[in-house]
Parts: structure tokens; C-alpha cells; sequence
């Protein structure tokens, strides 16, 4: 049980180059996202795919495209890089359990892709 | 919006106390909360639903208030592993999280 994987793990782009990043996940999760993390600052949400088949915007998607290719995969496409895009990008999924005594819920991390675009 | 987290910083000697703050301008429908150590991925403690609270790791609890749209984590008797940065993430609507400041913790001998 690998958990989320993603590759690669680091990533040196020129201005306008393109690349894809992969995300896998083998928990059965159904919710899987995107997030980027810059220097010193909290995570923000580019896209998300709650399910199979749907993807939706986050915070800041402009530059990116993404692709929920089953259930386990959710790549991360940047069609022209920039500068400015910069960044940790993490993968996460999410399970949402329903128990006894509620509903559980938990967030599970890929170990991150280091971009620099120059 | 992005929420609020205070302290930004903070320096704990081992067995002392701590309480991290997180505040929404948004109604809030969950609050989550997580631990990131220097150069890895972050990693889930716990979520609060609405009208819970939960206990989920070690001996760190949060809570929740809903009305005032803050939630608070209370790490007790810290130990040195639980130095690094918490990050709270807030959810307004379905499965949207919103991640707030950041308050980075570290815990002395």
C-alpha cells in the first residue's frame, strides 16, 4: 500500500516548455487534488476532482489543466510554463467514512514535486 | 479568503503547552488541521465537522466554534517531534479547503 505517489519528484523547465505531473493513489479515494506551496506560505488549491470523471477549480488554476484518467490517477498539466509557477506541488486524496459513531475523514499527502521554471 | 492563524510563531520548551488559533471571515461547514515538517509533505491530524469535536493525535486536541468560525488546536506536554508548522484548513463548502497562514512551532529540550 503505497499510499499517493507522484512523479517526478524534481523538475528544472524553461520558460514555455510543457510538462505533466502524475498523481497516484491505490487507497480507493474517491476526492483527489492538487495543491501548490511557494516559499514560506500555506498550500493553495489549483484544482480537485471529487469523483471519477469531474474536475473543478480551485484557487488559483490559471495555467494549468488537469485530467482525472481513473480513479487512481489525477495528472497536473502546465501547457507553457512560467516563472512564476515556481513551486512544491503536492497530490492529495481524501477519504470521507462513515462509522458508528460518525462520519470519519482524513487527507492523505504525496511527497511533493519541485518545480523551478527559468 | 484565506483564514488566520496566530500565533505566526512560537518556541516551547518539552512538556509545555500551546494553543493555535485559526479564524474564517466564511461560514465554515469542517476545519482541518496539519503538521508540515521542513521539506516534506504536510500530514493530516484531524478533522472538526460541524457541531463535533474531535481528539486524533498524540496529545493534541481542537475545537470548533461555529458561530464565531474558529477553531483553536491545544497540543499539551509537547514533545521535540511536534515542532514544525501547523497549517489549518478551513472548508466553506464541499471539500474546498482553504489553507490558512501558518503558525511554525518549535519545541526546545
Amino acid at each position: 500500500n503505497a499510499g499517493v505517489t507522484q512523479t517526478p519528484k524534481f523538475q528544472v523547465l524553461k520558460t514555455g516548455q510543457s510538462m505533466t505531473l502524475q498523481c497516484a493513489q491505490d487507497m480507493n479515494h474517491n476526492s483527489m487534488y492538487w495543491y501548490r506551496q511557494d516559499p514560506g506560505m500555506g498550500l493553495r488549491l489549483i484544482y480537485y476532482s471529487a469523483s471519477e470523471g469531474t474536475t473543478d477549480k480551485g484557487e488559483v488554476p490559471n495555467g494549468y489543466n488537469v485530467s482525472r484518467l481513473n480513479k487512481r490517477e489525477f495528472s497536473l498539466r502546465l501547457e507553457s510554463a512560467a516563472p512564476s509557477q515556481t513551486s512544491v506541488y503536492f497530490c492529495a486524496s481524501h477519504l470521507s467514512q462513515g462509522l458508528a459513531g460518525g462520519v470519519k475523514e482524513t487527507q492523505y499527502f504525496g511527497p511533493g514535486t519541485r518545480l523551478l521554471v527559468l | 479568503q484565506q483564514p488566520v492563524q496566530s500565533p505566526q510563531a512560537v518556541i516551547l520548551r518539552e512538556g509545555e503547552d500551546a494553543v493555535i488559533n485559526c479564524s474564517s471571515s466564511k461560514a465554515l461547514y469542517s476545519v482541518h488541521w496539519y503538521r508540515q515538517k521542513h521539506g516534506e509533505a504536510p500530514v493530516f491530524l484531524m478533522i472538526l465537522l460541524k457541531g463535533g469535536e474531535q481528539k486524533g493525535h498524540e496529545k493534541i486536541s481542537a475545537s470548533f466554534n461555529e458561530k464565531k468560525q474558529q477553531s483553536s488546536l491545544y497540543l499539551t506536554a509537547s514533545q521535540l517531534s511536534y515542532s514544525g508548522t501547523y497549517f489549518c484548513g478551513t472548508v466553506p463548502g464541499y471539500q474546498k479547503v482553504t489553507f490558512g497562514t501558518g503558525t511554525k512551532l518549535q519545541v526546545i529540550p
